[in-house]
């Protein structure tokens, strides 16, 4: 079966230091997400992504960040400046083009900010 | 406002009880919902989704419009379900997943 797979696994950053998180969504899914979970909370949305474009964003999701999908494959989200409070698990998910199928997600980037 | 509520962190049974994971919602419109299960150290799978009402591994959930609930429930609990729950309610749009806090069903021996 199909999956969504995510790198690195784990990451440790700096804090001020930029941070780009890698996706590979399943490749015929035509809407992409990215959702956080910092510890001991819930999945938050952060950024969906359509056609090439932002469709819907959260409040959490400000000019630190950015997402891409620069080469057709990959699906990536950046963020700038990276703080201490960014710390968390990140996930990304994809799902097909069908109205209310369900979306997949990957196994998730644990980032980590010193 | 779009919200999921899940009352309970931690759900401690033993082995063949019976299993109820309740989960609220609040939404003005029709509601997509899913659950999807998390085991140690893996991904969130999708697990039941509401609009299939089909039984997955022994869970079923039902849409209570009425209650606004969406209950998952399983009669005999097994060891190997022990993960973390998530109940979810999908909007309309481009279809975000809003998350409620995760229960922790534990199953003991």
């Amino acid at each position: 079966e199909p999956e969504v797979t995510q790198t690195p696994s784990h990451q440790v950053t700096q804090m001020g230091q930029e941070v780009i998180l890698r996706c590979v969504p399943i490749s015929n899914h035509l809407y992409f997400y990215w959702y956080r979970q910092i510890l001991g909370q819930k999945v938050e949305f952060l950024v969906s992504f359509y056609n090439n474009e932002i469709s819907e964003k959260s409040e959490i999701f400000d000019d630190q960040f950015s997402v891409e999908r620069p080469d057709g494959s990959n699906f990536t989200l950046k963020i700038r400046s990276t703080k201490l409070e960014d710390s968390a698990m990140y996930f990304c998910a994809s799902r097909a083009g069908v109205v209310n199928q369900p979306q997949h997600f990957g196994d998730g980037t644990r980032l980590s900010i010193l | 406002a779009q919200r999921v509520t899940q009352p309970e962190k931690l759900l401690s049974v033993f082995k063949g009880a019976p299993v109820e994971l309740k989960c609220n919602y609040s939404y003005s419109g029709s509601p997509e919902l899913f659950w999807y299960v998390q085991y140690s150290r893996q991904r969130l799978q999708l697990l039941l989704r509401h609009i299939s009402r089909e039984s997955i591994k022994g869970f079923t959930a039902d849409l209570n419009k009425g209650e606004t609930s969406f209950h998952l429930k399983k009669p005999f609990a097994q060891e190997e379900d022990s993960a973390m729950y998530y109940c979810a309610l999908m909007n309309t749009g481009f279809q975000k997943l809003v998350f409620g806090t995760g229960t922790r069903l534990l199953v003991s021996p």
